[in-house]
């Protein structure tokens, strides 16, 4: 079964800061990868997605996320963070019709 | 239009009774999730129906049934609350086909047993 590590739990950035979060998967084969976020006492939002093609991908506002096949990575990024960005990110993988597995999450914090 | 739409928002459960938590889709998807979240852990997949009439287990299933007798609807049932079954409960909606693969999330259950 494949598996998904966010190797960062808890990031305290300051606005206009650059963000980087790391994912990686475990699955060799050929993934859907996705990243989600999940603003306070809401439910989780579609950031972008990669099914194939160009590996780096760019979601809404302003965040992207490149795809690292040899190295089972897809992080995120963001140039310059807002403190509205503060919120909980996650990262998915997708193989079939069996659902998403999600990594454990990392909660940003943008301190103004 | 109003996506995936859960049924309550909010339940507090005493140990050992039992409730119902409604999903329901308006897109015609095929595929439907329950998902809880806990702090820590991320989403982790209860069980999911690939279409009306069936159900398959996901990663943590004990102590919950489910249900898709209709394909816009996917009801998840806990059958004896314990307080670890406290979390917020999501539903996703999802259509088939590789090239449009991407879930919908409904609002979340927050379900409190004491």
């Amino acid at each position: 079964a494949q598996s998904v590590s966010q190797h960062n739990h808890h990031v305290i950035l300051s606005e206009a800061a650059s963000l980087e979060l790391g994912c990686n998967y475990s699955y060799g084969g050929t993934v859907n990868l996705f990243w989600y976020v999940q603003y306070p006492g809401q439910h989780l939002q579609l950031l972008l997605k990669y099914f194939s093609g160009d590996p780096l991908v760019k979601g809404i506002k302003g965040f992207e996320a490149e795809f690292i096949k040899s190295k089972f990575s897809f992080n995120l990024r963001k140039p310059s963070v807002q403190w509205s960005d503060t919120a909980e990110y996650f990262c998915a993988v997708n193989m079939g019709a069996d659902g998403l597995t999600f990594g454990k999450g990392t909660h940003l914090i943008i301190q103004p | 239009n109003a996506g995936v739409t859960q049924t309550p928002k909010f339940r507090v459960l005493k140990t050992g009774q039992s409730m119902t938590l409604l999903c329901a889709q308006d897109m015609n998807h095929e595929y439907m999730y329950w998902y809880r979240q806990d702090p820590g852990m991320g989403l982790r997949l209860i069980h999911y129906s690939v279409g009306e009439g069936t159900t398959a287990k996901g990663e943590v299933p004990d102590g919950y049934n489910v249900s898709r007798l209709k394909k816009q609807n996917f009801l998840l049932g806990l059958e004896s609350a314990a307080p670890s079954q406290t979390s917020v409960y999501f539903c996703a909606s999802m259509p088939p086909g590789a090239a449009t693969w991407r879930a919908f999330f409904g609002q979340g259950t927050r379900l409190t047993v004491v």
